[in-house]
């Protein structure tokens, strides 16, 4: 079945610093790919999207581009800030559109 | 435009009572999904529901749970006699459409514990 794999947290960032999660997929045909943020206690909002190969979702200084060739959706920002610091899922959407398959997330915290 | 909304935020039952977690979904939108997320853990799909219909219920555990989205009110997670091992956050999305490249957008979540 459809799966995603995500770099294991937590990750510890000074603020500035450059952020790269890695995440990478398996799954049949073409999948749509997101980027979801989780902030404590709070449930998931949508960063970014990107919906067909080479595609890139951008927002609030991150951005993701959808590789087909390596099957990756790497979720970059050049300068993070403490208040980036958040839980964030990978998600794919299937053909069908039934139900996202998400990955284990990966905690990152900014110090200031 | 309202988000989606979950009620309770918060839901203590001891074990083998019932517990039933709301949904509302944005408005103009048909399509309500499910999803559990246990302590440290990503999110893990249960059920999709449009207006009176289970689309896929794949992800519900066999017994005790169910789920329905009638044609008027909120969509419904009920779980019946409940276990330690209910214990986690219950999160509803929904999306305009069944389509692949639709987003789903996600509630607040319901956080239930089971004494």
């Amino acid at each position: 079945g459809d799966s995603v794999t995500q770099m294991e947290g937590p990750v510890t960032l000074s603020e500035e610093a450059f952020l790269t999660i890695n995440c990478t997929y398996t799954a049949t045909g073409y999948p749509s790919l997101f980027w979801y943020v989780q902030y404590p206690g709070e449930g998931l909002q949508l960063l970014l999207k990107a919906t067909k190969a080479d595609d890139k979702g951008s927002n609030k200084g991150f951005e993701a581009t959808y590789r087909k060739e390596t099957t990756s959706f790497h979720l970059e920002k050049g300068s993070v800030q403490v208040s980036d610091s958040a839980v964030y899922f990978c998600a794919l959407s299937d053909n069908y559109g039934q139900n996202f398959v998400f990955g284990p997330g990966t905690r990152l915290s900014v110090l200031p | 435009n309202a988000g989606v909304m979950q009620n309770p935020r918060h839901l203590v039952r001891r074990r083998g009572q019932e517990a039933r977690l709301r949904c509302s979904p944005m408005k103009g939108h048909s399509h309500v999904y499910w999803y559990r997320q246990l302590p440290e853990e990503g999110l893990k799909f249960m059920v999709y529901l449009q207006k009176e219909n289970i689309i896929d219920e794949s992800g519900m555990p066999k017994e005790r749970f169910s789920a329905e989205f009638p044609k008027e009110g909120p969509s419904i997670l009920r779980i019946q006699q409940v276990v330690r091992g209910d214990s986690a956050a219950y999160f509803c999305a929904s999306s305009p459409g069944g389509q692949p490249t639709d987003t789903q957008y996600f509630g607040p979540g319901t956080r239930l514990t089971v004494l």
